[in-house]
C-alpha cells in the first residue's frame, strides 16, 4: 500500500518554530519529487515549497521563503518541513504531496497524506 | 499568479443526479495543465483528473473532464453516495500552481 503520513504538527506561539515530517512507504521514494501544500480553515489549498528526488533543489512559496526549509532523507524515506518565525497565517493543515511523475516533470499530486494540523496562536 | 474561481461553490444533488463543477483561471493554462481533486473530511485528497480530460488511475468513467484555455470543467455522470465531497481544480501549468477555492456536492 502507498502511503504518506504528516506528523509533527500542533500549537505554536508566533515567532516560533516547528519541523514537520512526512512518511513515505509503497514506492521509491527516492524517484520522485515531494510537495508540501497548506490548507487553511475556509480556504483553498496553496502550495507551499518542493523538494527534487534527490534532494538538490527547493522551491519555496514566496510566503514562507526564507523562513521554511525543506529536506528529505531518501534513506529514511522522510520528507521534512522545518518552519521558523511561525506567524499566525500560517495556521492550516499541511499536507506532503508526491509528485505523480519520476525524477521530474509537471506539478501535480498522485498521492496525498491525510495532513497535520498546525496552529500558530499567542 | 493564475487565480482559479470554482463554481458553484455547494452543489445540492441527490444520488443518481449529474453534477457539472466549473473551474476558470485568470490566465490561459498552457497544454491544459489542469487537475481534479476529490477531497473528503478526515481523507487523503485524491487525484481524479490531469491534464484537463485524463483520468487518474483507478478513477471510475462516471468522472470526465473537459475544457482548455481557461475554461474547464468536472462533470459527475450519475452520483454515487461515495461521490459526496469536496472538489478542487489545480492549475501547474503557469509558474507558482493555484488551487481553487473548491466546491462542495452535497447530498439534497
Amino acid at each position: 500500500q502507498v502511503h504518506l503520513v504528516e506528523s509533527g504538527g500542533g500549537v505554536v506561539q508566533p515567532g516560533r518554530s516547528l519541523r514537520l515530517s512526512c512518511e513515505a512507504s509503497g514506492f521509491t521514494f527516492s524517484n520522485y519529487g515531494m510537495h508540501w501544500v497548506r490548507q487553511a480553515p475556509g480556504k483553498g489549498p496553496e502550495w507551499v515549497a518542493v523538494i527534487g528526488n534527490a534532494g538538490t533543489v527547493e522551491y519555496y512559496a514566496d510566503s514562507v521563503k526564507g523562513r521554511f526549509t525543506l529536506a528529505r532523507d531518501n534513506s529514511k524515506n522522510t520528507l521534512y518541513l522545518e518552519m521558523n518565525s511561525l506567524r499566525v497565517e500560517d495556521t492550516a493543515v499541511y499536507y506532503c504531496a508526491k509528485e505523480a511523475h519520476k525524477y521530474a516533470g509537471p506539478w501535480y499530486f498522485d498521492l496525498w497524506g491525510r495532513g497535520t494540523l498546525v496552529t500558530v496562536s499567542s | 499568479e493564475s487565480v482559479l474561481t470554482q463554481s458553484p461553490g455547494t452543489l445540492s444533488l441527490s444520488p443518481g443526479d449529474r453534477a457539472t463543477l466549473s473551474c476558470r483561471a485568470s490566465q490561459y493554462v498552457p497544454n491544459n495543465y489542469l487537475a481534479w481533486y476529490q477531497h473528503k473530511p478526515g481523507q487523503a485528497p485524491r487525484l481524479l483528473m490531469s491534464g484537463a480530460s485524463s483520468r487518474a488511475t483507478g478513477i471510475p468513467d462516471r468522472f470526465s473532464g473537459s475544457g482548455s484555455g481557461t475554461d474547464f470543467t468536472l462533470t459527475i455522470s450519475r452520483l454515487e453516495p461515495e461521490d459526496f465531497a469536496v472538489y478542487y481544480c489545480q492549475q501547474y501549468g503557469v509558474s507558482v500552481q493555484t488551487f481553487g477555492q473548491g466546491t462542495k456536492v452535497e447530498i439534497k
